[in-house]
């Protein structure tokens, strides 16, 4: 079965500062990862994905992710943050025809 | 992009009754959708898989006569939790597959409490 990792339960930084949020996925072949974000009591939406084309994807809202098979990871970075880039991310791995396996989240707060 | 509406976005019910969470693709048609409950500072977690036409397929631990299913139509699928109590408070969120780009597009969400 496929996992994702994801290292932080919570991080902090300040407006304008990067942000980097880790992910570590386990498969036994060439998965698609995904970054959703999700606002207090909001569904989900969908940052970026990857399927196996280019190794750097880049996303909405500045966000961007690269796909490390060597080290089985898909970091979410973004140059500066902002304050409205709070909320919770997940890190997500599809295990076959659209069946998504979600990791525990990180919850990022930007402070001024 | 593709729009997913819940329906409704927050219910309080009592314990005993049943509550219906309503699930629509709205510019879309989609043959599968996906119902997962959400713990509140948790994961999702995928409850089961909904196809239109037949039956759900369940997750292992969900109970299927506790957690109906119904895809009536290519734009609607319905979850009713049966004879709800408190532990089955939740959020419950959906989402569905655009049959074109086969991309998932999630509901809002909606926030169960069983008194």
């Amino acid at each position: 079965a496929q996992s994702v990792t994801q290292l932080d339960s919570h991080v902090s930084v300040s407006e304008g500062t990067p942000v980097l949020l880790r992910c570590n996925y386990s498969s036994s072949y060439s998965p698609s990862l995904f970054w959703y974000v999700q606002h207090p009591n909001k569904g989900l939406q969908l940052l970026l994905k990857y399927t196996s084309a280019a190794t750097l994807v880049k996303g909405i809202n500045g966000f961007e992710a690269e796909f490390k098979k060597s080290e089985t990871s898909f970091h979410l970075t973004k140059p500066s943050a902002h304050m409205s880039d709070a909320a919770e991310y997940f890190c997500v791995v599809s295990e076959g025809f659209q069946k998504l396996v979600f990791g525990t989240g990180t919850r990022l707060l930007v402070s001024p | 992009g593709a729009v997913v509406s819940q329906h409704p976005s927050w219910v309080i019910c009592k314990s005993g009754t049943s509550v219906k969470i309503e699930c629509r693709s709205l510019d879309f048609q989609a043959t599968t959708m996906f119902w997962y409950r959400q713990f509140p500072k948790q994961s999702l977690m995928l409850m089961a898989t909904s196809n239109e036409g037949s039956k759900a397929t369940y997750e292992q631990g969900v109970e299927k006569d506790k957690f109906l299913i119904n895809h009536a139509s290519l734009t609607l699928s319905t979850l009713t939790v049966t004879s709800a109590h408190p532990e089955d408070s939740s959020f419950y969120i959906c989402s569905a597959a655009s049959g074109s780009s086969g991309e998932l597009f999630f509901g809002e969400g909606s926030r169960l409490t069983v008194l």
